[in-house]
């Protein structure tokens, strides 16, 4: 079965820190991709990142960074010097590669407060 | 350009009552979706349609009844409405042919609140 846990429910940083939101998945397939979504306040879905499984990279993308680890079934997410417009829900979700339907399974969300 | 759109924003009605929500995506992908956010932000797929046809229905009660007239649209329908269907309703979309890990693009979403 496939799963994804984002084990901190709620994170609060004060501007200007770093932060980590964590991943961890399950899935028993050796091609599916993996993603990041904002949610901010104003409830929309962001698209952030894909990664793919055979590509374990890490990527960089302004302040913000992925690492992931096979290894250790994570893709966590980090954001450098945080600021107020990052308070936003954090969502991480899989799909297998080898499905004809795209279904992403979601996690649980972390909702970032990042204070003034 | 809106890529996904969805109307309404906001729905209030009684339960019983029947209900639609519309999607449309002009960005020329062959899949849609319909996600539902929980009051937990809990997000889970309800249905998917592959160029009209259905391909994922997540055990959804078969009071909500989507309809693909085409590929760049996909509608819900939910009938005797109560008051667990109160959520947001995402429509989604992507390329899926030729590439299962495409993002999704996700509408602005409506807000269903069932009295």
């Amino acid at each position: 079965a496939q799963k994804v846990t984002q084990a901190q429910t709620e994170i609060s940083v004060v501007e200007k820190e770093d932060v980590t939101l964590d991943c961890v998945y399950e899935t028993r397939d050796t091609t599916y991709y993996l993603f990041w979504y904002k949610q901010p306040p104003s409830g929309e879905l962001v698209f952030l990142i894909r990664r793919n499984s055979f590509d374990e990279q890490n990527e960089i993308s302004g302040r913000y960074s992925w690492n992931f680890q096979k290894s250790t079934s994570s893709f966590n997410f980090t954001i450098t010097a945080s600021q107020v417009v990052d308070s936003a829900v954090y969502f991480c979700a899989l799909t297998h590669g080898s499905s004809n339907t795209g279904k992403l399974i979601f996690g649980q969300g972390t909702t970032l407060q990042v204070k003034p | 350009d809106t890529a996904v759109s969805q109307t309404p924003k906001y729905l209030v009605t009684q339960m019983g009552n029947d209900k639609s929500i519309k999607c449309e995506q002009n960005l020329g992908h062959d899949t849609m979706y319909w996600y539902k956010q929980d009051s937990k932000k809990f997000l889970k797929i309800m249905f998917s349609y592959n160029n009209k046809e259905l391909i994922i229905n997540e055990t959804v009660p078969n009071r909500f009844s989507p309809k693909s007239p085409d590929k760049a649209h996909l509608n819900l329908h939910i009938n005797s409405l109560e008051l667990g269907d109160s959520a947001v309703y995402f429509c989604a979309s992507s390329q899926v042919t030729g590439g299962p890990g495409n993002e999704q693009f996700f509408g602005p979403g409506t807000r269903l609140t069932v009295l």
